[in-house]
């Protein structure tokens, strides 16, 4: 049983390209949540969702930021017209309803906007 | 301080000897998890200590839940080098949606040989 994969593990982006960040979920897993984690910080909470919906937002800025989770294929974060601010490592973790609360986390993708 | 604060900010200790990390929270929580993460690298889970238990052990960690003091230690005993690595609380408070975590800003360990 794969666990969470996430990808790409490292992306270089020019400031005002997009990002696309990738994260496939355990198999069976249904809720997926992004979190960020700048240089030499914790991890923060970003967006939750479950299939096709976006349960929880609070943590993902309003602008150039959004998160989808299709019925179909992995969820994808994405970041428009990036800024250097934009440069941290963006963790995906799953949860299954059986899991216990554990949340099972990916590699992470390591975002530098240059 | 915020959700989630681990203390000390570092730590350095030899080899064979106990390390302990302290971790406070603010508000109510359904459970507490501890997390390790080596330089440059992913999350991985230690233990989960739910908000109804006071202590539990994984291997050679122990780690404790005061929920009357809002606040948590991880143990590890017999420390080795491999051990070095950023260690992480995070809660999933009662008042926030799905089980959402709230990292604390983590503990960096070095345990030198």
């Amino acid at each position: 049983n794969a666990g969470v994969m996430q990808n790409p593990r490292h992306l270089v982006r020019r400031r005002g390209q997009e990002a696309r960040l990738r994260c496939s979920p355990m198999k069976g897993h249904s809720h997926v949540y992004w979190y960020r984690q700048l240089p030499e910080e914790g991890l923060k909470f970003m967006v939750y969702l479950q299939k096709e919906n976006i349960i929880d937002e609070s943590g993902m800025p309003k602008e150039r930021f959004s998160a989808e989770f299709p019925k179909e294929g992995p969820s994808i974060l994405r970041i428009q017209q990036v800024v250097r601010g934009d440069s941290a490592a963006y963790f995906c973790a799953s949860l299954g309803l059986a899991a216990g609360n554990e949340q099972f986390f990916g590699p992470g993708t390591r975002l530098t906007v240059l | 301080s915020q959700q989630g604060e681990e203390d000390p900010q570092a730590l350095s200790i030899q080899e064979g000897e106990n390390a302990t990390m302290n971790c406070s929270y603010k508000t109510s929580i359904n459970n507490l998890q501890w997390y390790r993460q080596n330089s440059g690298r992913g999350l991985v889970h230690l233990i989960l200590i739910r908000s109804n238990e006071r202590e539990k052990h994984s291997g050679r960690l122990r780690v404790t839940l005061d929920t009357s003091k809002k606040s948590s230690s991880l143990l590890i005993t017999a420390s080795r080098a491999a051990d070095t690595a950023s260690y992480f609380c995070a809660t999933d408070a009662v008042e926030t949606s799905g089980s959402r975590l709230t990292f604390g800003e983590g503990t960096q360990l070095t345990v030198n040989p």
